[in-house]
């Protein structure tokens, strides 16, 4: 599993974008970055997922640079209801566990 | 569908008692697993299904039990409850057992060993 790297918290107003960091030094050359969401007293869910380059869908975008070492989370606009922990995580089809970390707890205000 | 369910939300627990923690997935899913979640901490694997009648440890299985008779269901037992078994405990579902693919999460049990 690739060892990822988040900030533990952010903050944010409601309105603006928010971009979530995750470094991934030794990601390997079948691993996918994934992002979940988790909201309070809830389990997590899947939001997006990618290799390389751009992926977006109607939640957020998911930036990954070529070389393959970091990689942003980009939630547009935000709301108070996007207030959740959000954990990167780098996936691939060897092994069952998924190493959730402490993920990023963003807060979004008024 | 109703996706992942668990029953019960909440439980209550006297040192040394045992209960079984419930798990149903309606979607068909053959990878079924168990995590628990202490306070400000991640999720940690305890056991893990690839299809009915196969399971494996994750990595903190002690004092669990599971089996898996049924594509459906999944069952955590608890063997003889103890104070450090306090935790959230979600159960998840995939289409297969690879990493990559979607994890389906359930809404949880808080379980208080007292």
């Amino acid at each position: 599993l690739a060892k990822t790297t988040q900030p533990i918290s952010m903050d944010s107003y409601e309105g603006q974008e928010v971009n979530i960091t995750c470094s991934h030094n030794n990601i390997a050359t079948n691993d996918y970055i994934t992002w979940y969401q988790q909201f309070p007293s809830q389990g997590p869910r899947f939001i997006i997922q990618g290799y390389k380059t751009k992926v977006t869908n109607e939640v957020a975008s998911l930036f990954i640079p070529a070389d393959r070492k970091s990689s942003t989370l980009s939630l547009p606009r935000v709301s108070l209801s996007d207030t959740a922990v959000y954990y990167c995580l780098g996936l691939s089809n060897s092994g069952y566990a998924l190493n959730f970390g402490k993920g990023t707890s963003l807060l979004v205000t008024p | 569908n109703a996706g992942v369910t668990q029953t019960p939300k909440f439980q209550v627990l006297k040192t040394g008692q045992s209960m079984t923690l419930q798990c149903a997935q309606d979607m068909n899913h053959e990878y079924m697993s168990w995590y628990r979640q202490d306070p400000g901490m991640g999720l940690r694997l305890i056991h893990y299904s690839v299809g009915a009648g196969i399971t494996d440890q994750g990595e903190v299985p002690n004092g669990y039990n599971v089996s898996r008779s049924t594509t459906e269901d999944f069952p955590l037992r608890l063997l003889s409850a103890a104070p450090s078994q306090t935790s959230v405990y979600f159960c998840a579902s995939s289409s297969s057992s690879g990493q990559i693919d979607e994890q389906y999460f359930g809404p949880g049990t808080r379980l208080t060993v007292t």
